[in-house]
């Protein structure tokens, strides 16, 4: 156990639908990152998060975007879903500013269909 | 720009063999190279992790990996693989220690057969 938990495992959602992913951060940590793990590849950065300011974004578009909240916990919000969009979602927390080992959590399952 | 490279997609070995799993990365900085393990149905676990420190990276699980800079690869070795061994294994690079914007390889998966 990471103490890193993500809500809900799994959620199905139609084309066009938006969507919010949850992360609660283990406790002491101040940044969170999030990943799009497609079926049979490794995990892509999405963006991070470093007290409640995105400090970080890899190759996504402005549909995806995030939330940081005092306490430290996270949201992944995608809008106007798109069937490429299936698949897992990893959050993972650390301390430093992503300078410290992350923690990930088991991951949302999205469907899209 | 970075980039990391798994060689192998799937490897099979018997339990009690070693095992090997190949990265190749590609880094314009000095990098911190990380090694996870993916059970199915649960989160990533970090393995080791190389920080510009010792080139022989012990891990947890009896696993460990060795930087060589000069052929750009950080293989992930173990004497002797355990069925429990089997899983999904990624190769990751970031610009910091603590795996912020980093980049993951595509994946090995790796069988222990009887």
């Amino acid at each position: 156990e990471t103490g890193v938990t993500q809500s809900p495992t799994h959620l199905i959602k139609t084309r066009g639908q938006q969507v919010t992913l949850r992360c609660s951060s283990q406790s002491g940590h101040n940044t969170v990152s999030w990943y799009q793990q497609a079926l049979g590849q490794g995990p892509q950065f999405i963006f991070q998060y470093y007290r409640e300011e995105e400090n970080g974004r890899g190759n996504f578009p402005p549909r995806f975007s995030g939330l940081q909240f005092p306490n430290y916990s996270s949201e992944l919000n995608v809008n106007a879903l798109e069937l490429d969009d299936s698949a897992l979602y990893l959050c993972a927390s650390s301390g430093g500013q992503g300078r410290t080992e992350a923690f990930f959590g088991q991951g949302t399952r999205l469907t899209v269909v | 720009a970075q980039s990391v490279t798994q060689l192998d997609s799937h490897v099979s070995v018997s339990e009690g063999t070693p095992v090997l799993l190949r990265c190749n990365y590609s880094s314009s900085y000095s990098p911190s190279l990380f090694w996870y393990v993916q059970h199915p149905n649960k989160g990533l676990q970090l393995l080791l992790k190389y920080t510009s420190a010792a080139t022989l990276v012990k891990g947890i699980n009896g696993f460990e990996a060795e930087f060589k800079k000069s052929e750009t690869s950080f293989h992930l070795t173990k004497p002797s693989a355990h069925m429990s061994d089997a899983a999904e294994y990624f190769c990751v690079v970031s610009p910091y220690t603590g795996g912020f914007k980093t980049i993951f390889g595509a994946g090995t998966r790796l069988f222990v057969k009887a």
